[in-house]
């Protein structure tokens, strides 16, 4: 499969603990977030969203955090499993209408590594 | 249900040739997008469309990258010519609506320019 993420930040976690993935996002105002999971030879698969009204939000095992006055959004995920190992992206929706509705403006990534 | 298919998942070519991808969305899905997505990067929106007809290109490089939604259903991505700094995974995705939540993406295409 496609190696995606040669050059991008990587954190590694032993099965079972908790990991924070971060994002600093670019546009302020942006006022829609999502976290999408890329594994290798895949496209992103949406896992949490949180609007800019909202400082957290919870899903199975995920929570989402925003912190708009730093721009910043981390990714909580528990009991993180080998089954989480892949890339992941956070996604910045500027909710300007017209043209920019389901527009998203990704940014970076980063690896996640998962050891049993 | 079907996700988004794509064909073909790889492929290969000289610089100044032509390639050309194609995307077929999920059942019903009106919004149909094609993203660039660089080795190391996040995915970069090229175009949108809304049925058959383009709502935002305004990051398609419209040199040498063309696409179309003929019947508001399947759609291609043309390059022609195409350079080496072309080489990326082609994503496909679909929504029901323009709702950046709801987007499905497809597995890809990897082009490689030689």
């Amino acid at each position: 499969g496609e190696s995606v993420g040669l050059h991008l930040p990587t954190l590694s976690v032993q099965e079972g603990d908790n990991s924070i993935i971060n994002c600093a996002y670019s546009n302020s105002a942006s006022d829609y977030f999502i976290w999408y999971k890329q594994e290798s030879g895949k496209g992103p698969q949406f896992i949490i969203d949180i609007r800019s009204n909202m400082d957290k939000r919870q899903g199975q095992r995920v929570t989402v955090l925003l912190n708009k006055t730093v721009k910043h959004l981390s990714l909580q995920i528990a009991a993180t499993q080998p089954g989480d190992s892949a890339v992941y992206f956070c996604a910045e929706n500027l909710n300007a209408g017209g043209t920019s509705y389901g527009k998203l403006t990704f940014g970076q990534g980063t690896i996640l590594t998962v050891h049993p | 249900e079907a996700g988004v298919a794509q064909s073909p998942r790889y492929k290969i070519i000289e610089k100044r040739q032509s390639v050309a991808f194609w995307c077929n969305p999920i059942s019903g899905h009106a919004t149909l997008y094609w993203y660039q997505q660089i080795l190391g990067q996040g995915p970069k929106l090229l175009i949108q469309f809304q049925n058959n007809g383009v709502v935002d290109d305004s990051q398609l490089p419209k040199d040498r990258f063309s696409a179309e939604r003929l019947k508001g259903v399947d759609s291609t991505l043309k390059i022609q010519p195409a350079k080496l700094e072309d080489s990326a995974v082609y994503l496909c995705a679909s929504s029901l609506k323009r709702v950046a939540s709801e987007q499905y993406f497809g597995p890809g295409t990897r082009l490689t320019v030689t």
